[in-house]
């Protein structure tokens, strides 16, 4: 079974706009990551956020945790064409080494 | 290319016929997971490698399902007997031995099954 949901499913937007995607989880973890998967492709490894920190940034990408909600968020700012991808977030549960990932969330961005 | 390697990137088989699909990770990589993608969903864990030894399968990884890292390094992943219902991508990640760390992954392997 899947421990991450993301919400939505689906979004679009127009180029230069942020975009933001939320994950939800069931249990404690050890960290939390996002991976981006473009159409056909493997994962990439996009930021991973440790459980005892509250915000990340990297380039255009900021993800935040909020462990008492067992939730998280990633925004893309200032979106490109090349942004368009699937997006997952990944948890680590506690005394787990494997990764189990959400259904993610599906970006377009318009030109 | 130092990243995870996976062959073949396509197969197309008939059902109740054997595939087998290889994974080569990062070489200093000791751990090897096997996932499974089907459309619209996020990778499901099948199994994963520590070194040679397979130290976990999922319940998904029915007895048709089989996976070997001899010495460590490639891995294989077969079916046998394949189902409509195998016909999915098969994703290969590798990672470093310090644990939950983030994963590489190779570009998947497409199964479909006719």
């Amino acid at each position: 079974s899947q421990q991450g949901e993301e919400d939505p499913q689906a979004l679009s937007i127009q180029e230069g706009e942020n975009a933001t995607m939320n994950c939800s989880y069931k249990t404690s973890i050890n960290n939390l990551q996002w991976y981006r998967q473009n159409s056909g492709r493997g994962l990439v490894h996009l930021i991973l956020i440790r459980s005892n920190e509250r915000e990340k940034h990297s380039g255009r990408l900021r993800v935040t945790l909020d462990t008492s909600k067992k939730s998280s968020s990633l925004l893309i700012t200032a979106s490109r064409a090349a942004d368009t991808a699937s997006y997952f977030c990944a948890t680590t549960p506690l005394n787990d080494y494997k990764l189990s990932f959400g259904a993610g969330t599906t970006v377009t961005v318009r030109a | 290319d130092t990243g995870v390697s996976q062959d073949p990137r396509h197969k197309i088989t008939k059902r109740g016929q054997n595939v087998t699909f290889r994974c080569d990770p990062i070489s200093e990589h000791n751990r090897l997971y096997w996932y499974r993608q089907t459309l619209g969903q996020g990778p499901e864990f099948l199994t994963y490698f520590q070194n040679e030894a397979q130290l976990e399968k999922s319940r998904l990884l029915s007895d048709r399902f089989s996976a070997e890292r001899p010495k460590g390094s490639f891995s294989t992943l077969e079916i046998q007997r394949t189902e409509q219902g195998d016909s999915a991508m098969y994703l290969c990640a590798s990672s470093l031995d310090r644990g939950r760390e983030k994963l590489f992954f190779g570009s998947g392997t497409q199964l479909s099954v006719l």
